[in-house]
């Protein structure tokens, strides 16, 4: 079966830096997205990742490994807003979003 | 602004009624999305629609069915609606069909509890 994991819940310091993982087994490969979603709110969207390496937007990276099944997106310089739920989403051969159940990310002064 | 319109916000529902739920969105794209998101679980595809006229079952597809008579409308029913249905639901759009590299647009949900 397809599988994505991700830690249910990491707590971080405002000002530090935070990395989630995502580790996934999927019939296929064809871009991982992470997107935020604020509770209570719509996910929208951070990054996409097809090729191995590191993706950097502003605050946010984002890296895969393509033959380790394995993406992490990196958050530095926190601040309070950044508490939210991270999904992690492949899309696999069949162009199908499988999606992870989302890391809770809390954010203390 | 631009964007994905859904309605209701939040809704309670007696077990056997059914129930549309509204997704409007104005931004021209062709593939549009439903999916529920439920606590510990990600999120689910039930039915979507690569352009209008046209629709899919995705992985979660039964007690469910959905419509594509032009591009901004894709409503989705419930005929007869039971308890595991009540989750978050969620309509979403891209321009093509499938998430492209700038992902979905997600709509602001509706919070459907059957009881």
């Amino acid at each position: 079966g397809q599988n994505i994991d991700q830690p249910t819940e990491m707590t971080a310091t405002e000002g530090a830096i935070v990395q989630i993982n995502c580790t996934y087994q999927t019939s296929g490969f064809n871009g991982l997205f992470w997107y935020q979603q604020h509770a209570g709110e719509a996910p929208t969207f951070l990054s996409y990742n097809v090729l191995d390496g590191l993706e950097e937007k502003g605050r946010f990276s984002s890296f895969l490994s393509r033959s380790k099944g394995y993406s992490y997106l990196l958050l530095k310089e926190l601040q309070m807003k950044d508490s939210a739920s991270y999904l992690c989403a492949v899309l696999d051969s069949n162009y199908q979003l499988i999606w992870g159940a989302g890391t809770k990310l809390i954010i203390k002064p | 602004t631009a964007g994905i319109t859904q309605a209701p916000t939040s809704q309670i529902l007696a077990a056997g009624r059914s129930m549309t739920l509204r997704c409007t969105q104005d931004m021209r794209h062709n593939a549009m999305y439903w999916y529920r998101q439920d606590l510990g679980l990600g999120l689910r595809l039930i039915h979507y629609s690569n352009t209008a006229g046209t629709t899919g079952k995705g992985e979660v597809p039964d007690g469910y069915s959905v419509s594509r008579a032009n591009t901004d409308d894709f409503p989705l029913t419930l005929a007869s609606a039971v308890p595991s249905q009540t989750s978050v639901y969620f309509c979403a759009s891209s321009e093509l069909a499938g998430p492209g590299r700038n992902g979905y647009t997600f709509g602001s949900g509706t919070r459907l509890t059957v009881v």
